[in-house]
């Protein structure tokens, strides 16, 4: 089955800083993975997704993600942090097992941002 | 455009009582997705349809659920002799397509609780 690993619960960064929110992939076949965002009693939104081609993969809101085989990671990124990034976020990884589309997702990171 | 609704957005119920939740997804999108969120924990699949039929149930955690989608649009999902343990956040999502590397949009998800 596939699967994803998000390492730290929580990533705390200062305002201005770059910030890293980890994430290892297990998959059979090619992966196709994603990050969402999660705010308070709101549901998840999506923030860019790697399907294939270029490893750095560029999205909503100034992140981007660093895709890499051979570490089988897919660590999301970006260069300067603002308070308001604040938030749950996911990692998840597409599942094809049993013919359906479901997304596998890991147990996500609660980043801080602090001023 | 409207993005994916659920009602309601929270729902308290007692052990045992019958309970429907409701998903209206994004127009001209074909499969719609059910997720269950505990506290702490990522989205865990539970059904999948593409179009009116479950394409993928595996999720589902026993024969107390169920989820319909008649016309291929709204969807149910309907939880019988409900348990605490069913305690949680229901999202629903939406995708243009089933297959390939179409994300998916959620919607901000109903919040069930079981005394």
């Amino acid at each position: 089955a596939q699967s994803v690993a998000q390492p730290e619960d929580q990533v705390n960064v200062a305002e201005g800083n770059p910030l890293t929110v980890k994430c290892t992939y297990s998959v059979s076949g090619n992966p196709y993975l994603f990050w969402y965002v999660q705010y308070p009693n709101r549901g998840l939104q999506f923030l860019l997704k790697y399907i294939t081609g270029d490893n750095l993969v560029k999205g909503s809101y100034g992140f981007e993600a660093e895709f890499n085989k051979s570490q089988t990671s897919f660590h999301l990124k970006k260069p300067s942090a603002l308070v308001s990034d604040s938030a749950l976020y996911f990692c998840a990884v597409r599942d094809f097992t049993g013919g359906g589309n479901k997304l596998t997702f890991g147990t996500g990171t609660q980043l801080k941002v602090e001023l | 455009g409207a993005g994916v609704s659920q009602t309601p957005s929270n729902k308290v119920t007692e052990k045992g009582k019958y309970v429907e939740l409701r998903c209206d997804p994004i127009s001209g999108h074909t499969a719609l997705y059910w997720y269950r969120q505990s506290l702490g924990q990522g989205p865990e699949f539970l059904i999948y349809f593409q179009g009116t039929g479950a394409a993928d149930d595996s999720g589902l955690p026993n024969d107390r659920f169920f989820a319909v989608r008649p016309e291929g649009s709204v969807s149910t999902l309907k939880i019988q002799r409900t348990e605490r343990g069913d305690s949680a956040v229901y999202l629903c999502a939406s995708s243009l397509a089933a297959g390939g590397p179409a994300e998916q949009f959620f919607g901000p998800g109903t919040r069930l609780t079981v005394l």
